[in-house]
This record gives structure tokens, sequence and C-alpha cells, in this order.
């Protein structure tokens, strides 16, 4: 079935550093691709998404873009804040038995530090 | 906003023991599951349901039991709780079971079986 393999971590950077962490999929047809967020203590909640090849999605300065050829979809910002010290889970939707469903990650932790 | 409400938040129980977790919508969702969180496992889909009186087994079903018969509420029941589902649990509600949709999470329940 489809799946996703995201780096581990965890990551650890200095303010203003740049950020990547990876994300790489493997899916027959073209699934939807999401970025989530979990901040201590909270639930997910969605980050960025794209639905297509070629699609970069968006959102707090975080950037992703569908790339087919590769079957990756890396999380970039330009500079990271304390702020951004969460658990990031990359994601796509798998469609099994009739409905969509959402395949995750294990997720990669971030620490900022001031 | 309310959005997706669980309780507990926090259980331990012992071995054996029963119990059921919360979770409502007020979103008027069609779509709500159920994930479990494990430290370097992701989530992992226990049950989901389409809609009012539409429940499935996900990727990890086993020990679990669900009900959907309002749209507002989809309660997970553990039927003889084992160390082995001492977990981080999570209710996720998305407006249908598409492709492209964002889901809702929940602040989760912490649960230790001891």
């Amino acid at each position: 079935g489809n799946s996703v393999t995201q780096m581990e971590g965890p990551v650890t950077l200095s303010e203003e550093a740049f950020l990547t962490i990876n994300c790489t999929y493997t899916a027959t047809g073209y699934p939807s691709l999401f970025w989530y967020v979990q901040y201590p203590g909270e639930g997910l909640q969605l980050l960025l998404k794209a639905t297509k090849a070629d699609d970069k999605g968006s959102n707090k300065g975080f950037e992703a873009t569908y790339r087919k050829e590769t079957t990756s979809f890396h999380l970039e910002k330009g500079s990271v804040q304390v702020s951004d010290s969460a658990v990031y889970f990359c994601a796509l939707s798998d469609r099994k038995g009739g409905s969509e469903k959402l395949v995750f990650g294990k997720g990669t932790k971030l620490t900022v530090n001031p | 906003n309310a959005g997706v409400t669980q309780t507990p938040k926090f259980q331990v129980l012992k071995t054996g023991q029963s119990m059921t977790l919360q979770c409502a919508q007020d979103m008027n969702h069609e779509y709500m599951s159920w994930y479990r969180q494990d430290p370097g496992m992701g989530l992992r889909l226990i049950h989901y349901s389409v809609g009012a009186g539409i429940t499935d087994q996900g990727e990890v079903p086993n020990g679990y039991n669900v009900s959907r018969s309002t749209t507002e509420d989809f309660p997970l029941r553990l039927l003889s709780a084992a160390p082995s589902q001492t977990s981080v649990y999570f209710c996720a509600s998305s407006p249908r079971a598409g492709r492209n949709t964002e889901a809702f999470f929940g602040q989760g329940t912490r649960l230790t079986v001891v």
C-alpha cells in the first residue's frame, strides 16, 4: 500500500536558521500530500497541502513542492523561530475500501533554540 | 469554536478493565476517525466512519470497538485493556472522505494501562 518516509530527527536549530525536513512517498496513482504540525500538548493541525504534481503548498513561511519525478514533498522554511518548535508529520491520502484515508510518516521533532 | 472535543484528556486503567474514549465534533462533518500515536510509529488508523451508522476498520483495529449513532459522536471502546494499548489517542473529523480534505484533530487522550 501507499506509504510515507520522513527523516526522523530530532532536528535542533538556532533561530533564523534554514529548515528542511525530507519526505518521500510510495503511492499508486496520484495522492494528495500534506504536512501536519503538532505543537506540544495539542492535536495535529494542517500546515499545508498539495493536490497534484508541481503544486506548491505554503503557510506561515513554510513551503513544500509536490515532486512526482522524485516522489518527494520536502518541507522548507527560510528562517525558523522558537515558536516553530513542534513535531511535523508528512502524510498522503490513500484510497482503500472506497474511501480516502490519511497515511502518516513517523514524525520529525523540531526544536528551535533562541 | 469547539471543533473536535475528546474526553478524558488522561486516563489510567488496570489490565482487563474496559472504558470508552469520547469524541464529539460540532462541524457537521461526515467523516470521523480514531488514531493512536506511539513513539517512533507516527499515527496509525484504528477505525473510521464515513457517516452515521457506518463504520469500518483501519490499520490496527484489534481490541477496539466503535459505533456512530449520530453525526456528532464517535466513541472508541476498549473492551479489555492491555498494556499494549498504552498510547495517545486522537480523534479526527473531515467534511467528507475526499483526497483533498483537511482533517481536524482533537487534543488527544493519553491512556496508560498498568
